[in-house]
């Protein structure tokens, strides 16, 4: 059974850089049928999705987000990371980690879809 | 950007009865939209992809229809485990949310 696993601070700095690992388990994550997205929940908000990477290491942004934004892939640990540059308050979020179908062919990647499953969860809260 | 809207914001119901709820895109994302449903401290759950296709273990009482820019999700009969939030989500162009329709007791 697929399961993702959200850890790092659960508190960070204002101006400082915010980073997250998901750890799957009952899947790998070299899987050529995923991308592995990121997604965040303000308390008390709406989700947003933050961005979603390939194995191969191909990667999507969130255009809102993109210039602080990095994610990256670790095939040998079975993980994927997030790290968010220059946060303020607006960046407390819940942050999620999650599946979602697609693959890459070539220079062409194929992205959009639904995100399932989804981890539990990891509140990062941004203060001073 | 595609903006989804949802709409009510918050829908009082009693158990058993039908319930329905709308999502609309601000312009036509075809079929391209998955329904999610979140309970407080959980992580959203996957209950519609494809604006009609139930996703493995969702009861039949969940259903979604639609296309292009109006979308509803339907349960027939309400249960008790189903007072939630529910998001709709768009795949057609980036990814996109919508602001959620928060479902509770009458």
């Amino acid at each position: 059974q697929l399961q993702l696993q959200e850890s790092g601070p659960g508190l960070v700095k204002p101006s400082e850089t915010l980073s997250l690992t998901c750890t799957v388990s009952g899947d790998s994550i070299s899987s050529s049928t995923y991308f592995w997205g990121w997604i965040r929940q303000p308390p008390g908000k709406g989700l947003e999705w933050i961005g979603s990477i390939y194995y191969s290491g191909s990667t999507y942004y969130n255009p809102s987000l993109k210039s602080r934004v990095t994610i990256s892939v670790d095939m040998s640990k079975n993980q994927y990371s997030l790290k968010v540059t220059s946060v303020t308050a607006a960046d407390t979020a819940v942050y999620y980690c999650a599946r979602h179908p697609g693959y890459c062919s070539g220079a062409k990647c194929y992205y959009l879809s639904w995100f399932d499953p989804w981890g539990q969860g990891t509140l990062v809260t941004v203060s001073s | 950007e595609i903006v989804m809207t949802q709409s009510p914001a918050t829908l009082s119901v009693s158990p058993g009865e039908r319930t329905t709820l709308s999502c609309r895109a601000s312009q036509s994302i075809s079929s391209n939209l998955a329904w999610y449903q979140q309970k407080p401290g959980q992580a959203p759950r996957l209950l519609i992809y494809g604006a009609s296709t139930r996703a493995t273990g969702i009861p039949a009482r969940f259903s979604g229809s639609g296309s292009g820019t109006e979308f509803t999700l339907t349960i027939s009969s309400l249960q008790s485990e189903d007072f939630a939030a529910y998001y709709c989500q768009q795949y057609s162009d980036w990814l996109t949310f919508g602001p959620g329709t928060k479902v509770d007791i009458k």
